[in-house]
């Protein structure tokens, strides 16, 4: 298997922008988590899918972030309009009930609002 | 807010040293795992000790875990340079969220 596939893997776009983060789960996963990673907040869980149902998305900051999964492959976080303060890396992971939920990490995505 | 918070933030040792960190958490846990982060990439995971264990091995890595306390330690033995890395704890609950530390800063050096 490939893992955790995310695309772009860097992305630096102007403030006001729209962005697009995509990612493609493990097969066979049934659950999948969108995180941020900054110096300053570490690690925070945005959002996370259950059978491509989003489950609970408390973690996102505003209504500017939005996430999709309309199927098992694919998923996809966006923002509109992106900010400077939304600079940060973007990690896609993926897990199933069966492994005790041990989640496989995307490369992750490096986004530089200017 | 971070559930597992480790101890210590830094850690510096020698080739051949053993390094040991740990995790403390709030709540209950389905399980508790560990990950290894190298600088610019993604998490991996290291180890998964399930809530009615106490300690598991894998490799130069050992796990316990201590349920009364709510806290967790990794060992990891012989240390190598390619350790040097950030390691995170992550509680899971029941419906599989992971809520991880803010990680420990490990630097092994030759």
């Amino acid at each position: 298997d490939a893992g955790v596939i995310q695309s772009p893997r860097h992305e630096v776009t102007e403030m006001g922008q729209e962005v697009t983060l995509r990612c493609k789960p493990i097969s066979g996963h049934d659950y999948l988590f969108w995180y941020r990673q900054t110096m300053m907040r570490g690690l925070e869980l945005l959002i996370y899918f259950n059978n491509n149902v989003p489950i609970d998305d408390s973690g996102m900051p505003e209504d500017r972030f939005s996430a999709k999964m309309p199927n098992a492959s694919f998923s996809t976080l966006k923002i509109q309009p992106s900010e400077p303060r939304d600079s940060a890396v973007y990690f896609c992971a993926s897990s199933n009930r069966a492994a005790y939920y041990e989640q496989y990490f995307g490369p992750g995505t490096r986004l530089t609002v200017t | 807010s971070q559930q597992g918070e480790e101890d210590p933030q830094a850690l510096s040792i020698q080739e051949g040293e053993n390094a040991t960190m740990n995790c403390s958490y709030k709540t209950s846990i389905n399980n508790l795992q560990w990950y290894r982060q190298n600088s610019g990439r993604g998490l991996v995971h290291l180890i998964l000790i399930r809530s009615n264990e106490r300690e598991k091995h894998s490799g130069r890595l050992r796990v316990t875990l201590d349920t009364s306390k709510k806290s967790s330690s990794l060992l990891i033995t012989a240390s190598r340079a390619a350790d040097t890395a950030s390691y995170f704890c992550a509680t899971a609950d029941s419906w599989g969220k992971l809520q991880f530390g803010a990680g420990t800063q490990v630097v092994v050096t030759p």
